[in-house]
């Protein structure tokens, strides 16, 4: 059963902070791992597609990273523009599921 | 610039069915797979499934195999997705977005302005 296990399903941390978010694959899928982001009431924006490849016009302070089948993103400093749900998403291939999603706060 | 415009939203009784659209422009319809996404209230982005229009090959997600069918008319660059026997747990805004071209890989960079299914007796 394929598989996409994301976390933490939230979070809060200070302005400034370092967040680091998790996702697991259940089965290898190269470096094809997006993350998105979604504010409220707006359709999802990639950030990082290829697991490590910043979208043109993502701020630097976002950055991803690949262990075999687990995936990161941190943002290096959290800034209160960054309030938002962030997904995971494989997408080498059908089924291109998203992980469950992380909810980022400002403490 | 690639547009894709949803239909308006839907509310339905349980055991019916829903028919959504989703018009293309700003780019060649049938070069791109168009894939369904949905979001229930307060809940993550769940995968539905896609459709090739060019072929009109599709593959859905295990979860709804049965009820989902994804069509597209190349004619008039427009995908439709028909979920049947709806339940209250259908309850979602339903998004469709444009995948990768010609098959390869690819996140998914346009969305539609999502489609609000509401299931209630």
């Amino acid at each position: 059963d394929i598989q996409m296990i994301q976390s933490p399903s939230s979070l809060s941390a200070s302005v400034g902070d370092r967040v680091t978010i998790t996702c697991r694959a259940s089965q290898d899928i190269s470096n094809y791992l997006a993350w998105y982001q979604q504010k409220p009431g707006k359709v999802p924006k990639v950030l990082i597609y290829a697991a490590s490849t910043l979208r043109s016009g993502v701020p630097s302070r976002f950055s991803g990273s690949r262990s075999g089948t687990e995936f990161t993103l941190t943002i290096s400093s959290l800034q209160p523009e960054d309030v938002a749900t962030y997904y995971c998403q494989r997408y080498i291939s059908a089924p291109q599921m998203f992980g469950q999603g992380t909810k980022v706060e400002i403490k | 610039q690639v547009q894709l415009v949803q239909s308006g939203a839907e509310v339905k009784k349980p055991g019916a069915s829903v028919k959504v659209s989703c018009k293309a422009s700003g780019y060649t319809f049938r070069d791109y797979y168009i894939h369904w996404v949905r979001q229930a209230p307060g809940q993550g982005l769940e995968w539905m499934g896609r459709i090739n229009p060019n072929s009109g090959g599709t593959v859905y997600a295990q979860k709804l195999q049965g009820r989902v069918t994804m069509t597209g008319d190349t004619s008039i660059s427009t995908a439709y997705m028909e979920l049947i026997s709806l339940t209250s747990d259908d309850t979602a805004l339903y998004f469709c977005a444009r995948g990768g071209g010609h098959g390869v890989p690819a996140t998914f960079d346009d969305w539609g302005q999502g489609t609000l299914v509401t299931v209630s007796s």
